[in-house]
């Protein structure tokens, strides 16, 4: 079935870095995407959300970028703290339908 | 504003037998959703409430899952009898509105032995 996916399983980067995690997804249907992070023990918390009317959208040190062409989310991190290393899921959906998640990437930042 | 609320945190059961969760959602969210979480995955959904009626259930596996929201507020998760495979973490999450924002709740890991 259908299905979101992400490239990379983990990402390690360095304190004040800027982070970029990416998430492919098969659905053009999708129409609504988000970012959640999940932290051990944990459930997950929303980060961003981004419609597929709009190419990008920017919270506070994250961005969210949508590309429907080639159907590739990322989100991008700015000034990577410590306290930003967790578990990373993409989720999509269209209208009216279950959110699906993807595999999610460990990002680990050293300091 | 309190979070979505999970009880028991942790539960370890022999396989054969019986468990269940609680879940208490924000306060005012009318959907309420049940997502199964197996190590290493993203959560997958397994039943959404909308009030006290269900909206979804279709990844439900209803010859030992069930689950009941009657007051449309708090809802209970129950696995009779559990699997080896149902070893997971289930997650209970809130909204205001079906799939807008969802709020999650701290889940409850279960080890089925």
């Amino acid at each position: 079935g259908e299905s979101v996916g992400l490239h990379l399983p983990t990402l390690s980067v360095q304190e004040g870095d800027n982070s970029i995690i990416n998430c492919a997804y098969s659905n053009s249907a999708s129409d609504y995407f988000i970012w959640y992070k999940q932290e051990s023990g944990k459930g997950p918390q929303f980060i961003i959300d981004i419609r597929s009317n709009m190419d990008k959208r920017q919270g506070q040190r994250v961005t969210v970028l949508l590309n429907k062409t080639v159907k590739h989310l990322s989100l991008q991190i700015a000034a990577t703290q410590p306290g930003d290393s967790a578990v990373y899921f993409c989720a999509e959906n269209q209208a009216g339908t279950a959110l699906i998640f993807g595999k999610g990437t460990t990002l680990s930042v050293s300091s | 504003e309190a979070g979505v609320a999970q009880s028991p945190r942790y539960k370890i059961i022999e396989k054969r037998q019986s468990v269940a969760f609680w879940c208490n959602p924000i306060s005012g969210h009318a959907t309420l959703y049940w997502y199964q979480q197996i190590l290493g995955q993203g959560p997958k959904l397994l039943i959404q409430f909308q009030n006290n009626g269900v909206v979804d259930d279709s990844q439900l596996p209803k010859d030992r899952f069930s689950a009941e929201r009657l007051k449309g507020v708090d809802s209970t998760l129950k696995i009779q009898p559990a699997k080896l495979e149902d070893s997971a973490v289930y997650l209970c999450a809130s909204s205001l509105v079906e799939w807008t924002e969802q709020y999650f709740g701290p889940g409850t890991r279960l080890t089925v032995t």
